[in-house]
């Protein structure tokens, strides 16, 4: 079936640490997309990919770092995580041309709390 | 720039009476708007979308929502809410198929009460 994937659902991680948030869409879609959403509120653009090695940086700044080696995947790295990247990070994604059909697809989400 | 504004933090409605959950747009060109549901602990799922044509949309779960271009508005509504409407909802716009990623407004809680 296809679908789009997040793993994991849950990280509690200490500062410091490195972090890779994995995505992955079985839709065959080019275009993929990270956002930033704390609890309850509006969702912030991080990164977004157009295809293979096609990264870019969205509206919301981020310390983030993505990588598209793969059409299927598109990992999201943090260096170093600190509590302020605590929050949850939202993965979608959708064809790069679908004539009327313009909308994205998301994954569950990964729920990201830093101690 | 281009902003989505949904005016509500909150909607209370009894369960079968109508609902209408407010968005309003600003952008620069011909806008493609979208509705989409967050339920507890979920990532978002597609409600409707309105691209061009009829300015009345329908969607998933018996929601509609109505484009008004002189008021830049685009209302998500349904005629009798049910307990299971009770959701996060977000109105989003795209101002054409070569943009970057959706512009999302900060998100409307449903509360629906039996």
């Amino acid at each position: 079936e296809a679908d789009i994937y997040q793993t994991p659902r849950y990280l509690v991680i200490g500062t410091g640490k490195k972090i890779t948030l994995e995505c992955s869409q079985t839709m065959g879609h080019d275009k993929m997309y990270w956002y930033q959403q704390d609890p309850g509120m509006e969702l912030h653009l991080i990164h977004y990919s157009y295809g293979v090695n096609s990264t870019e940086k969205g509206d919301l700044s981020s310390e983030s770092t993505v990588s598209r080696i793969r059409t299927e995947h598109f990992p999201l790295t943090l260096e170093s995580a600190r509590p302020s990247h605590t929050s949850q990070y939202l993965c979608a994604s959708s064809p790069l041309w679908t004539g009327h059909s313009y909308e994205q697809y998301f994954g569950p989400g990964t729920r990201l709390t830093v101690t | 720039a281009q902003s989505v504004a949904q005016p509500e933090d909150q909607v209370n409605v009894a369960e079968g009476n109508p609902l209408t959950v407010k968005c309003t747009y600003s952008v620069s060109g011909n806008p493609y708007l979208f509705w989409y549901v967050q339920y507890p602990n979920r990532g978002l799922q597609f409600l409707l979308k309105y691209i061009t044509g009829d300015n009345l949309v329908k969607g998933s779960y018996g929601f509609e929502a109505e484009f008004n271009k002189s008021q830049t508005s685009f209302h998500l509504k349904k005629p009798s809410a049910l307990v299971s409407d009770s959701a996060l909802y977000f109105c989003a716009v795209r101002v054409n198929q070569a943009g970057t990623a959706l512009i999302f407004g900060k998100g409307t809680t449903l509360s629906v009460s039996s």
